[in-house]
């Protein structure tokens, strides 16, 4: 069955300083896709970054970078230069799965990330 | 501009009732996918479904059930409603993509904060 596992409940980092969100994921299937999602205290969901299985380079979407291994199944959120507006609740989630044709998607519990001035 | 949208942000009934959450989408997006949202505990998924008519468990299903009739609309059922199904209810969508398929990212209606007394 697939499970994702986000370890950190709660985060905190300096401001302008980098920070590490940890993933770790489980799955069987070969072909899948991995997701961090950002929500902010107003409560929306905001789509951050994606990583494919097969893809070879770590995806990068501006100060946001995602460190995946997959060997060790994890699939970290690295936030640079951390800004007072990254606060928020951080999501990671995985697509994939035999159900739905493979469009399974869920989420893992969630980081809490504070950013101090 | 995209969107999905949940018929009510905020819900309260009572123990026993059936209730109806509604989701629109207006992507023409053949996934749709409903959580509840406990503090602690993530997005959990409850039913998604990958096309007209079609739906999969999720992994919290007991209690619930799923309407699709037609491809923009998505409804969740509380049969009988109990104070336990008190939640933040999420519906996303995302287009449909094959196995080994790229990057769909969800969007997410703006939540229904349901209450059962």
């Amino acid at each position: 069955a697939q499970k994702i596992t986000q370890t950190q409940p709660g985060m905190f980092v300096q401001e302008k300083e980098a920070v590490t969100l940890d993933c770790t994921y489980d799955t069987s299937d070969p072909s899948y896709g991995l997701f961090w999602y950002k929500q902010p205290s107003s409560g929306e969901m905001i789509f951050l970054i994606y990583q494919g299985s097969y893809d070879q380079q770590n995806a990068t979407e501006g100060r946001y970078s995602l460190n995946f291994q997959k060997a060790r199944k994890s699939a970290n959120l690295v936030i640079s230069a951390s800004q007072l507006g990254d606060s928020a609740m951080y999501f990671c989630a995985m697509r994939g799965g035999v159900s739905g044709g493979y469009n399974k998607l869920i989420f893992g519990a969630g980081t809490r990330l504070a950013v101090h001035p | 501009d995209v969107k999905v949208t949940q018929s009510s942000r905020y819900l309260v009934k009572r123990t026993g009732e059936k209730v109806f959450l509604e989701c629109v989408q207006d992507m023409d997006h053949e996934n749709m996918f409903w959580y509840r949202q406990d503090p602690g505990l993530g997005l959990r998924l409850i039913y998604f479904s990958y096309d007209v008519k079609m739906k999969e468990k999720g992994d919290i299903p007991e209690g619930y059930s799923v309407s699709r009739e037609k491809k923009e609309r998505f409804s969740l059922i509380l049969e009988s409603a109990s104070t336990n199904q008190t939640s933040m209810y999420l519906c996303a969508s995302s287009f449909f993509v094959p196995r080994g398929g790229g990057n769909t990212e969800a969007f997410f209606g703006q939540g229904t904060r349901l209450t059962v007394v």
